[in-house]
């Protein structure tokens, strides 16, 4: 069974405070993907990362930051300077190959930016 | 090129009612499903389709039914609505990362 694990439901920071947002998955596969999705207080869910089984380097694009590490089964996404802006639900999603993959998320976690 | 287009974005339905849900892609993918948001739950797969004429049910499909009778459109059907449907319900396509529709913010009373 493929699971998704956001421990953190809620977090609150200061602005311009760096936050990392923790997911962690189970899976019996070897080959998936790791995903992170947005959910602004609009409601839409917007596209963030994807990540394949077999690339571990770590991503970058502006603020936003992933750590991957098959070893631990954690695919966890840092905010560095956060801005109220970011300000939304995050949630990290699990899809397995194969015959009628499906795409698994976790709970999400409430990150709540303050002035 | 919409994308994915869900409607209605807003129903109150009384309890007992039937309704769809439409969803809509002009994005040509094979895969489509259906989710619905709950606080503290995530999103939950309710069917998917991986192409016209073929539908399998996700994690929570009672009281659900769904048609593939197109790629385009992937309606889903509340048969008999109950308060325990009220919920937010997003449609999605995929081909290497999934592109959800606005969401359908459903109330059952």
């Amino acid at each position: 069974a493929q699971k998704v694990t956001q421990a953190q439901t809620e977090i609150s920071v200061v602005e311009k405070e760096d936050v990392t947002l923790d997911c962690v998955y189970e899976t019996r596969d070897t080959t998936y993907y790791l995903f992170w999705y947005k959910q602004p207080p609009s409601g839409e869910l917007v596209f963030l990362i994807r990540r394949n089984s077999f690339d571990e380097q770590n991503e970058i694009s502006g603020r936003y930051s992933w750590n991957f590490q098959k070893s631990t089964s954690s695919f966890n996404f840092t905010i560095t300077a956060s801005q109220v802006v970011d300000s939304a639900v995050y949630f990290c999603a699990l899809l397995y190959t194969g015959t009628a993959s499906k795409l698994t998320f976790g709970t999400g976690t409430r990150l709540q930016v303050t002035l | 090129n919409a994308g994915v287009t869900q409607t209605p974005k807003f129903q109150v339905l009384k309890t007992g009612q039937s309704m769809t849900l439409q969803c809509a892609q002009d994005m040509n993918h094979e895969y489509m499903s259906w989710y619905r948001q709950d606080p503290g739950m995530g999103l939950r797969l309710i069917h998917y389709s991986v192409g016209a004429g073929i539908t399998d049910q996700g994690e929570v499909p009672n009281g659900y039914n769904v048609s593939r009778s197109t790629t385009e459109d992937f309606p889903l059907r509340l048969l008999s609505a109950a308060p325990s449907q009220t919920s937010v319900y997003f449609c999605a396509n995929r081909r290497s990362q999934a592109f959800f529709g606005q969401g359908t913010r459903l109330t059952v009373v």
